[in-house]
């Protein structure tokens, strides 16, 4: 069965202090994993897509990675404005392609 | 550019009351979804649309019902509302790309937050 698991369920730093989120996929044929910013109350907004293997995508503090099993989202020196939940989706296989989406990483960056 | 807007933002309706939740996208997009996000259970998809006058079963369809009437309209409806209908629901639009079916990345709307009790 596909599924995406997302760890921590919530991570709470320090501003400045360095860290990562981490996103298992289980998948028949991989094609793309989606990451995404929501914001309390508001809809998921796209960051990244990451295609194949040793792909990587960097956004301001936020840079994403992509092996054959997981992807990681780094969160370099990041700031009270980080805060939200992190978002990971895969398309399915067995699913005509429609995206299964992760229970999300909250993550708070106190100042 | 709006993007994708969702009507209403919020609504509170009784049990067996019916509604209809309308989305809009003006990007041109060929496919469009409609989500429902509930605490531990993450974002679930209802229904979508491949094009116009086209729908789909997603996730969890059952006591939900939708139409594409037109390319840039996809309307969310609850004939008989529930409880456990009570829910943050998200429409999605997406492009869709080379690969078979639509994984192109897809774009959300604010959310329309319904309770029914």
């Amino acid at each position: 069965e596909d599924q995406v698991t997302q760890s921590p369920e919530a991570l709470r730093l320090q501003e400045g202090e360095s860290s990562s989120l981490n996103c298992s996929y289980t998948v028949s044929g991989l094609r793309g994993l989606f990451w995404y910013r929501q914001d309390p109350g508001k809809g998921p907004e796209f960051l990244f897509t990451l295609y194949s293997a040793g792909e990587e995508k960097e956004k301001e503090r936020l840079k994403a990675t992509l092996t054959k099993k997981e992807s990681f989202l780094h969160i370099t020196a990041p700031k009270p404005e980080d805060s939200a939940t992190y978002l990971c989706a895969v398309p399915g296989y067995n699913q005509g392609g429609k995206l299964i989406f992760g229970q999300g990483t909250e993550l708070s960056v106190k100042p | 550019n709006a993007g994708v807007t969702q009507t209403p933002k919020f609504r509170v309706l009784k049990t067996g009351q019916s509604m209809t939740l309308l989305c809009a996208q003006d990007m041109n997009h060929e496919y469009m979804y409609w989500y429902r996000q509930d605490p531990g259970m993450g974002l679930r998809l209802i229904h979508y649309s491949v094009g116009e006058g086209t729908t789909a079963k997603g996730e969890v369809p059952d006591g939900y019902n939708v139409s594409r009437l037109k390319k840039q309209n996809f309307l969310l409806g609850l004939e008989s509302a529930a409880p456990s209908q009570t829910s943050v629901y998200f429409c999605a639009s997406s492009y869709p790309g080379e690969a078979e079916g639509p994984t192109d990345t897809q774009y959300f709307g604010p959310g329309t937050r319904l309770t029914v009790l």
